[in-house]
């Protein structure tokens, strides 16, 4: 059972335009979700993150908003650059040190 | 930012070996590390938790005795996997948590590519 999905494998959008990366969960207990950045054949950079007493938590062009009531959370990147290419990963976490990452959504970014 | 440093970052054995892979905390210390195991294409899947001083602990259908964890120091995590096939050829990759105030963040090696032979 999944508990953490990322409904779309890929995306494709146009540099400077916003890049809204979804992620969907069904654990009501999760408390703390983050996002990775991943590029082939290295490991996952932590990006940013949110609580779940929060709404939305920005940093720089990167954003998250979380929907409790949904069980959604997405992130949004803007203005989008060819360097933010990567696959993405969102995770949530469940009691102490148990991450549960979604399948990713990789993201081109055209020029 | 906390540094995880993972090696070998690429390997190639025969059918029948054993691999050893290395997981270290450069600057913080990790009672507990994470390994994962990434298949092209798919999520980060957790094998076992490495607990300092203490047994690992395992995710269900993940073989203990194929993929021995050793964590004999606070920074340091091992991952053996025993008597490796060509099935078991996939990214592996280590991770530790870091709490820095009230906030937490898993911190990612570069990942082994494992190719078996």
């Amino acid at each position: 059972d999944q508990q953490v999905k990322q409904n779309s494998p890929s995306l494709s959008v146009q540099e400077g335009r916003i890049s809204i990366l979804n992620c969907d969960y069904t654990n009501s207990m999760f408390d703390y979700f983050l996002w990775y950045k991943k590029y082939p054949a290295e490991g996952p950079t932590f990006l940013i993150s949110i609580s779940s007493i929060k709404d939305k938590n920005e940093d720089g062009r990167f954003t998250v908003f979380l929907n409790k009531s949904a069980k959604h959370l997405s992130l949004h990147i803007v203005p989008s650059q060819p360097g933010d290419s990567a696959v993405y990963f969102c995770a949530a976490i469940s009691g102490t040190y148990k991450y549960i990452f979604g399948t990713g959504t990789r993201l081109k970014v055209l020029a | 930012g906390a540094v995880v440093s993972q090696h070998p970052s690429w390997v190639i054995c025969k059918s029948g070996t054993s691999v050893k892979i290395e997981c270290r905390s450069l600057d913080f210390q990790a009672t507990t590390m994470f390994w994962y195991r990434q298949f092209p294409k798919q999520s980060l899947m957790l094998m076992a938790t490495s607990n300092e001083g203490s047994k690992a602990t395992y995710e269900q259908g993940v073989e203990k005795d194929k993929f021995l964890i050793n964590h004999a120091s606070l920074t340091l995590s091992t991952l053996t996997v025993t008597s490796a096939h060509p099935e078991d050829s996939s990214f592996y990759i280590c991770s530790a948590p870091h709490r820095r105030g009230s906030n937490e963040k898993l911190f990612f090696g570069s990942g082994t590519q494992l190719s078996v032979l």
